[in-house]
């Protein structure tokens, strides 16, 4: 089945730093999301990328869908303590389809 | 809107015992979605359904695990037998079929 590896894996960040983290997959999606964790919690959708190229902001977040469809990054910006979480990636085929997601990255940010 | 609900948040029990895990999905929307997330295996689908009806339930592990949507706003994940290694945390998310899922807060479950 379809594999979508995210890195980093974890990342321990100053507050105030710019943080990156990518997702690659071995094929094809049609629409890319962002998710984050908060600890004893369901993911929480950041955004959403519908089309090959578009570069998306949220606030201090920015996602870009790959133009070969097959990777997403997703920028944070002067990073605040309560960033911290878990970070998932998640590609989609077409609307209604399943999610396949990342490993996460965890984020640690220091005061 | 009150969002995806789950109960129980957290579930206990002893190897072999049956477990069901609920969930009321956001109102009007008309997929819904089980997942389990472990350590080792990270967030894996398990089954989804469109409008009430079973789609893919090819994540479904074992026939232990079945899962029913009697109505728009209801959904079950039964375990039975349950196993230690069945302990993960299950979420329940929904959507209004463009895709984007709204995730429930999850029930922790721990299989003695």
């Amino acid at each position: 089945g379809q594999q979508l590896n995210q890195s980093p894996q974890s990342m321990f960040i100053q507050e105030g730093e710019d943080v990156s983290m990518n997702c690659t997959s071995s094929s094809i999606f049609n629409t890319w999301l962002w998710y984050k964790q908060d600890p004893g919690e369901g993911p929480v959708l950041l955004i959403a990328l519908y089309k090959a190229g578009e570069l998306t902001s949220n606030g201090r977040l920015t996602a870009q869908f790959g133009i070969t469809r097959k990777d997403s990054f997703l920028n944070i910006s002067a990073s605040i303590p309560s960033d911290v979480g878990i970070y998932f990636c998640a590609g989609q085929l077409y609307a209604g389809n399943m999610l396949t997601f990342g490993g996460g990255t965890r984020l640690m940010v220091k005061p | 809107d009150a969002g995806v609900i789950q109960s129980p948040r957290h579930e206990v029990t002893e190897m072999g015992q049956e477990v069901t895990l609920r969930c009321k999905p956001i109102s009007g929307h008309d997929y819904l979605f089980w997942y389990r997330q472990t350590m080792m295996r990270g967030l894996e689908l398990l089954i989804y359904f469109n409008n009430n009806v079973p789609i893919d339930d090819s994540g479904m592990p074992e026939d232990r695990f079945s899962a029913k949507m009697p109505n728009a706003s209801f959904s079950t994940l039964k375990i039975q037998p349950s196993e230690p290694r069945d302990s993960a945390v299950y979420f329940c998310a929904s959507s209004f079929t463009r895709g984007e899922q709204f995730f429930g807060p999850g029930t922790r479950l721990t299989v003695l």
